[in-house]
């Protein structure tokens, strides 16, 4: 298992277009996260699963994000009508529960919107 | 929910000196404190955490330190190197919910 893993690396879109990422997780990992992080900040939370169920959403995954993980192992995140603002990197992490081990991060999505 | 400060934003320091970046946080639940180093186009990078019964905990010329009283936690980097340079992220979280981020450190190491 080479870590978790993230497609596309880049994605330019134009506004108003629907955009989806894929992610793959550390195989025996049962949770899975996303999250967004901007240019100078820390990533922010934006949803997790265990197994197939997604556990939580934050505030920030507006009626146009959706994420679903169907059969508990790869993951994928849309966005629809993007928007600039939602130009930002989107991370996937992996890890076990309770955390042991630790969080795993892929190297991310860049979205720009244009 | 919880909230996660960082200090200092930047941070420089020549090499060989040592680097301390401080966190606190809200929630006294949380009971799991990574740190993160993420480099330029890349994904965060755990390299040293804490859970909530220990103290202290040391990897080579890494550390990090809890005190659960004070919510406060330490990231402690000795003989620093240039490959030292990165942004560094703490973050917590309660037993394998969301981890919530500090806004991060950018550490620069001058040879």
């Amino acid at each position: 298992d080479t870590g978790v893993s993230q497609n596309p690396r880049h994605k330019i879109t134009k506004r108003g277009q629907n955009v989806t990422f894929r992610c793959d997780p550390i195989s025996e990992h049962n949770r899975l996260y996303w999250y967004r992080q901007t240019l100078g900040q820390g990533p922010e939370f934006l949803t997790y699963f265990q197994n197939e169920a997604q556990l939580e959403k934050s505030r920030l995954l507006s009626d146009r994000f959706s994420a679903e993980r169907p059969k508990g192992s790869f993951s994928t995140l849309e966005i629809q009508r993007t928007e600039q603002g939602d130009s930002a990197m989107y991370l996937c992490a992996s890890g076990l529960l309770q955390g042991v081990g630790g969080y795993t991060f892929g190297s991310g999505t860049r979205l720009t919107v244009v | 929910g919880e909230n996660v400060e960082q200090h200092p934003s930047t941070l420089s320091v020549q090499e060989g000196d040592s680097a301390v970046i401080k966190c606190t946080y809200s929630d006294s639940a949380s009971n799991y404190f990574p740190w993160y180093k993420q480099e330029l186009g890349k994904g965060p990078q755990l390299i040293i955490d804490i859970r909530s019964n220990v103290g202290e905990k040391k990897d080579q010329r890494i550390a990090v330190t809890l005190n659960k009283t004070a919510k406060h936690f330490s990231l402690h980097i000795t003989e620093t190197q240039p490959e030292d340079s990165a942004v560094y992220f703490c973050a917590a979280s309660v037993g394998g919910t969301a981890l919530i981020f500090g806004k991060g450190t950018t550490l620069s190491v001058s040879s």
